[in-house]
């Protein structure tokens, strides 16, 4: 079975200030995936990134960063100069085994302030 | 490109009643899951659908069923609502020979039981 786990139930901060959103995860299989999805209250869930197993290359895209280490089990993503715009629920999930099913952890509220 | 949509919007059901939640997947996608979302969860799976026939089911009673048509679009049916079946429901479609690529998410149907 997967598990995904975001400890952190809602985050806090100031506009610019830099932010990191934990998240574990286990699973069994020697293949599989990390998501983060983004979802603003209209509910949508927006796609922000995929990691494969065999890919522990951090990766930047914009002021958005993502630390995968396999060792730790770990997938965590980081905001630096945060805005109000990235106020929403942010959601790592973990695809493993066929057919794609995804398995998400509860989320994180994240609340940028002026 | 039309992305995943989702119909209706929001839904008011009674206890006891039936309703049908529908999802047309992105274009070129073949592959239609379906998740439920309670108030403050993360997303849970509830099935997915290929080539017409559901591939893979989650931890969910018989109550919820669906179907997929030829055109790949596809329907959720939940039978003897429950005050518990209260949630967002999300559709997502995955491109064909997609098992570990993203899922593209719908706005979701907000279904409230009374």
């Amino acid at each position: 079975a997967q598990k995904v786990t975001q400890a952190q139930t809602e985050i806090s901060v100031v506009e610019k200030e830099d932010v990191t959103l934990d998240c574990g995860y286990e699973t069994r299989d020697t293949t599989y995936y990390l998501f983060w999805y983004k979802q603003p209250p209209s509910g949508e869930l927006v796609f922000l990134i995929r990691r494969n197993s065999f890919d522990e290359q951090n990766e930047i895209s914009g002021r958005y960063s993502w630390n995968f280490q396999k060792s730790t089990s770990s997938f965590n993503f980081t905001i630096t100069a945060s805005q109000v715009v990235d106020s929403a629920v942010y959601f790592c999930a973990l695809g493993a085994g066929p057919a794609s099913k995804l398995t998400f952890g509860t989320g994180t509220r994240l609340q940028v302030t002026l | 490109d039309a992305g995943v949509t989702q119909s209706p919007t929001h839904l008011i059901k009674t206890r006891g009643q039936q309703v049908t939640l529908r999802c047309s997947p992105k274009s070129g996608h073949d592959t239609v899951s379906w998740y439920q979302q309670a108030l403050g969860q993360g997303p849970q799976f509830i099935f997915q659908y290929y080539e017409e026939e559901e591939r893979q089911r989650g931890n969910f009673p018989d109550r919820f069923s669906g179907h997929q048509f030829p055109n790949y679009s596809s329907e959720l049916n939940v039978n003897a609502l429950l005050l518990g079946d209260s949630a967002l429901y999300l559709c997502a479609s995955s491109p064909p020979n997609g098992l570990y690529t993203e899922a593209f998410f719908g706005q979701g149907t907000r279904l409230t039981v009374v």
